[in-house]
């Protein structure tokens, strides 16, 4: 059984341009996170989705940064217009649709993204 | 809002020492709380985790009690190895919720 899986693993931008990073939530996951890793910094919260629903986006920048989960395929964190501010790790994890407490949520490698 | 707050590392110990990363949490709710433990250049792993108050999650010798009195759930290990060395992160979950909040991290190093 398959972990969660992202792409790329490392990313390199020029400032102003896009990046896209995609997660495979494990099989039989619905629930899909996003988290942002500064460097020597904490795991901070981005966004929260289900399938073609986004649950909670409380911790998305209101500018650049957007995320989906659509019926088919794999989930997507864009970020247009990249800055050098961007350059973080971003982990993806995701979670069955359990509805007990001490949901675990399972987590991918993680996709560096360095902006110059 | 729901928060976690750990001790600041990194926190150095030679091979065989006693380990204790201390964890709060805001009393929002009655969370559930985890520990993960992250390796370098790695995701995130659970390393266990409790439900309810007075729980006690251990694995792999590491432990950590649910203290609703005191809002904590720091992580002990009577004996650390070097292959402890990580970042441990203490988080939390609010009840029937998915959404987690993690702490900033703790650096651990072991020494041989």
């Amino acid at each position: 059984n398959a972990g969660v899986m992202q792409n790329p693993r490392h990313l390199v931008r020029r400032r102003g341009q896009e990046a896209r990073l995609r997660c495979s939530p494990m099989k039989g996951h619905s629930h899909v996170y996003w988290y942002r890793q500064l460097p020597e910094e904490g795991l901070k919260f981005m966004v929260y989705l289900q399938k073609e629903n986004i649950i909670d986006e409380s911790g998305m920048p209101k500018e650049r940064f957007s995320a989906e989960f659509p019926k088919e395929g794999p989930s997507i964190l864009r970020i247009q217009q990249v800055v050098r501010g961007d350059s973080a790790a971003y982990f993806c994890a995701s979670s069955p649709p359990s509805g007990s407490s001490g949901n675990t949520i399972y987590f991918g490698e993680g996709s560096w993204l360095t902006v110059v | 809002g729901d928060s976690v707050t750990q001790m600041e590392g990194p926190v150095t110990l030679s091979e065989e020492a006693c380990l204790t990363i201390n964890c709060t949490y805001t009393a929002t709710g009655y969370p559930s709380l985890f520990w993960y433990v992250q390796y370098p250049g790695e995701g995130l792993q659970l390393l266990l985790k409790a439900t309810k108050a007075d729980d006690k999650g251990s694995n792999k010798g590491f432990e950590a009690t649910y203290r609703k009195e005191t809002t904590s759930f720091h992580l002990e290990k009577g004996s650390v190895q070097v292959s402890d060395s990580a970042v441990y992160f203490c988080a939390r979950q609010n009840t029937g919720g998915f959404k987690t909040i993690f702490g900033a991290g703790t650096r651990l190093f072991v020494k041989a």
